[in-house]
């Protein structure tokens, strides 16, 4: 079993929709997750964190999480084409620091169709 | 914001050379930096956590006798691939955790990553 599960897509919407991307993981004890966004070719940049349960919102961006049922996602409000990219679930594992590490999905390939 | 870079951005080997790719966090201090290696069309997978001053700890299945790991400083850390194969093609990048944040304020920076093609 994967240890971060997101589905592959490509999930199409069209511009200025919600765009709503999932993620699951495995470890039930983890307690901070990330969303960054890959363009190709590019490396990661973080869009949000989350670590409590319930919502969190920046600007057209909100992280959901419900670590009950090991859930994260991230909705995207206005979609707009440049949003097109792949979007990485991340969740980090282990405890103090020096042995914590982040396991990554294998990514969300999202397209805003103008 | 933090920056980290990476050196060089792509590199081009012939099969059986050695290759060092550099990463600096370039405003900050970083005790933990970590390698990645992504192939096309999949996920960033971790190579290694690489602790200065002390001996990287390796992911699963990460030769560290191919991939060596340096991190001799606070804001610089190498990796070296031994002995290139065309199956170590990949795009490498490094990441760095700024230390003395607080854990809710807690997020690592990318580099902006290596492509290594081995011909």
């Amino acid at each position: 079993q994967k240890e971060v599960e997101q589905n592959s897509g490509p999930l199409s919407v069209p511009e200025g929709a919600i765009a709503s991307l999932n993620c699951t993981y495995s470890d039930r004890g983890s307690q901070s997750f990330f969303w960054y966004r890959q363009y190709s070719g590019k490396s990661p940049e973080l869009i949000m964190f989350i670590y409590s349960n319930g919502d969190k919102e920046d600007g057209r961006f909100t992280a959901q999480l419900n670590k009950a049922s090991q859930y994260v996602s991230l909705l995207i409000r206005d979609s707009q084409p440049s949003d097109s990219a792949t979007y990485l679930c991340a969740v980090r594992v282990g405890g103090t620091s020096g042995t914590y590490k982040y396991i990554f999905g294998t990514g969300t390939r999202l397209k805003v169709l103008a | 914001g933090a920056v980290v870079s990476q050196h060089p951005s792509r590199v081009i080997c012939k099969s059986g050379t050695s290759v060092k790719i550099e990463c600096r966090s370039l405003d900050f201090q970083a005790t933990t930096m970590f390698w990645y290696r992504q192939f096309p069309k999949q996920s960033l997978m971790l190579m290694a956590t690489s602790n200065e001053g002390s001996k990287a700890t390796y992911e699963q299945g990460v030769e560290k006798d191919k991939f060596l790991i340096n991190h001799a400083s606070l804001t610089l850390s190498t990796l070296t691939v031994t002995s290139a194969h065309p199956e170590d093609s990949s795009f490498y990048i490094c990441s760095a955790r700024e230390e003395g944040l607080a854990l809710d304020s807690y997020e690592q920076y990318f580099g902006p990553g290596t492509r290594l093609t081995v011909t």
